[in-house]
């Protein structure tokens, strides 16, 4: 099984500023088979990136995705408030189709 | 726009099976265009794949739970199914159904979960 591994856990940021963060996994991903979600307190998860770049219908253009292979990158251009939630990388072209363990965006 | 609800008891015994449905709307549960997902979630914790359904009835499970679970579909009801046995109280957890657009098997429509609690 794909173990993805993300970086930082925690990070802290104001509103306006650039975030990056970071997926690692511990084989290749194959095609690119990459997505990232966000998720709220009391909220399901919400598709934000699949394929590694492209965005899913309706999400703002600042956020953006890029990597291929092991490492992969989710970089929010210019973070809003409803931005501060929880990221989550999931790779589903290998079965299981594992998720990260998360990174907490957190206002500072 | 697929919708998807998910339910079921909110309280299972220990060494009981749970069992969960979720009903799809807005989308045609047989028409082959769907991945349907089962995805779980300790409270204060992350995501865990539980497994998917291909509608030609093919399946595949997280090899951590493969001995315990089963998905399938029910497609004159616009359902789909999660059942676990034995669970114990490391089976509690908020319980996602979710879809994929076919042929990626990611999530790209949710439900709003459901708490499922183990205790006696």
């Amino acid at each position: 099984e794909i173990v993805l591994t993300q970086s930082p856990g925690t990070l802290s940021l104001s509103p306006g500023e650039r975030a990056t963060l970071s997926c690692r996994a511990s084989q290749s991903v194959s095609s690119s088979y990459l997505a990232w979600y966000q998720q709220k307190p009391g909220q399901a998860p919400r598709l934000l990136i699949y394929g590694a770049s492209s965005r899913a219908t309706g999400i703002p253009d600042r956020f953006s995705g890029s990597g291929s292979g092991t490492d992969f990158t989710l970089t929010i251009s210019r973070l809003e408030p409803e931005d501060f939630a929880v990221y989550y990388c999931q790779q589903y072209g290998s079965s299981p189709y594992t998720f990260g363990q998360g990174t907490k965006l957190e206002t500072k | 726009q697929v919708q998807l609800q998910e339910s079921g008891p909110g309280l299972v015994k220990p060494s009981q099976t749970l069992s969960l449905t979720c009903t799809v709307s807005g989308g045609s549960i047989s028409s082959g265009s769907y991945y349907w997902t089962w995805i779980r979630q300790p409270a204060g914790k992350g995501l865990e794949w539980i497994g998917r359904l291909y509608t030609s009835g093919s399946t595949n499970y997280n090899p951590s739970l493969r001995s315990r679970v089963t998905i399938s579909v029910d497609t004159s009801k616009s359902q789909f199914s999660l059942k676990l046995t034995s669970v114990t109280a490391a089976d509690t957890a908020v319980y996602y159904c979710a879809a994929g657009v076919y042929p990626f098997p990611l999530s790209e429509y949710w439900g709003q979960g459901t708490l499922v609690t183990v205790s006696s």
